[in-house]
C-alpha cells in the first residue's frame, strides 16, 4: 500500500545545526506534504509540493521532491530549540481521499 | 481566523463505554477527515466526509462511525470502547478532499 516512510526516525542536533529528514512512498503522487507535530497535539501544516515542483522554501524550511526516486526531503536551517518536534510526511491516497502518514521522525534540538 | 477546533480536549473512559467526539472545521471547509494516532506512530485514517457525505473509510471496525451536519461540524462516535482504542483522535478540515488539511489540537482518549 502506499505509505510515506520517514528517516531517521529520530534525529538529536545542536541548536544553529541544519536538520534533514527524509520520506520515502511507493506510488506515484499528486503531491506530498510536510507536517510538524509538537508533544502529541494537532499536526500543523508545513508545506506541500506538487509532483509537477522539485524544490520550495518556506522561510528556513526547503523542501526538496524526486519523484524518479520516489522520495523527498525537508532540510530546517539554523535549527532552534522551538524546532523541537516530530515531523511527518504526508502523501494523498491514488484515487482516494484519505491522506497517508509515516511513522515520522523525531527531532530533538538542544540548546 | 478560527482554526479547527475540537472538543473534548482529554477524555477518560472505561471498557464498554462510548464516546462522542466533536470537531468544528475552519470556516468554508465542506470536508472533514478523523484519525487515530497511536504514541509512537503516525496518524491513521479513520474517515472522511465531504457534504455530509461519507467518501471514504480506513480499516476501523464497525463500532467506529461518525457524520456530519449541514454546517459541516462532525461527530465521531466509537461504542464498546476497549483499551486499545486509547489515542489521541484528530480531525482535519480541507476545503475538498484531496487539498492539504489541516489540524485540530485533537482529543486525547484514554480508555481504562
Amino acid at each position: 500500500s502506499q505509505q510515506g516512510e520517514e528517516d531517521p526516525q529520530a534525529l538529536s542536533i545542536q541548536e544553529g545545526e541544519n536538520a534533514t529528514m527524509n520520506c520515502s512512498y511507493k506510488t506515484s503522487i499528486n503531491n506530498l506534504q510536510w507536517y510538524r507535530q509538537n508533544s502529541g497535539r494537532g499536526l500543523v501544516h508545513l508545506i506541500l509540493i506538487r509532483s509537477n515542483e522539485r524544490e520550495k522554501h518556506s522561510g528556513r524550511l526547503r523542501v526538496t521532491l524526486d519523484t524518479s526516486k520516489k522520495s523527498s526531503s525537508l532540510l530546517i536551517t539554523a535549527s532552534r530549540a522551538a524546532d523541537t518536534a516530530s515531523y511527518f510526511c504526508a502523501t494523498p491516497e491514488t484515487g482516494g481521499f484519505k491522506t497517508i502518514f509515516g511513522a515520522g521522525t523525531r527531532l530533538f534540538v538542544k540548546a | 481566523d478560527a482554526g479547527v477546533t475540537q472538543s473534548p480536549t482529554h477524555l477518560i473512559k472505561t471498557r464498554g463505554q462510548h464516546v462522542t467526539l466533536r470537531c468544528s472545521p475552519i470556516s468554508g471547509h465542506k470536508s472533514v477527515s478523523w484519525y487515530q494516532q497511536v504514541l509512537g506512530q503516525g496518524p491513521q485514517f479513520i474517515f472522511q466526509y465531504y457534504e455530509k457525505e461519507e467518501r471514504g473509510r480506513g480499516n476501523f471496525p464497525d463500532r467506529f462511525s461518525a457524520r456530519q451536519f449541514p454546517n459541516y461540524s462532525s461527530e465521531l462516535n466509537v461504542n464498546a470502547l476497549l483499551l486499545g482504542d486509547s489515542a489521541l483522535y484528530l480531525c482535519a478540515s480541507s476545503a475538498a478532499g484531496g487539498t492539504a488539511e489541516f489540524f485540530g489540537p485533537g482529543t486525547r482518549l484514554t480508555v481504562l
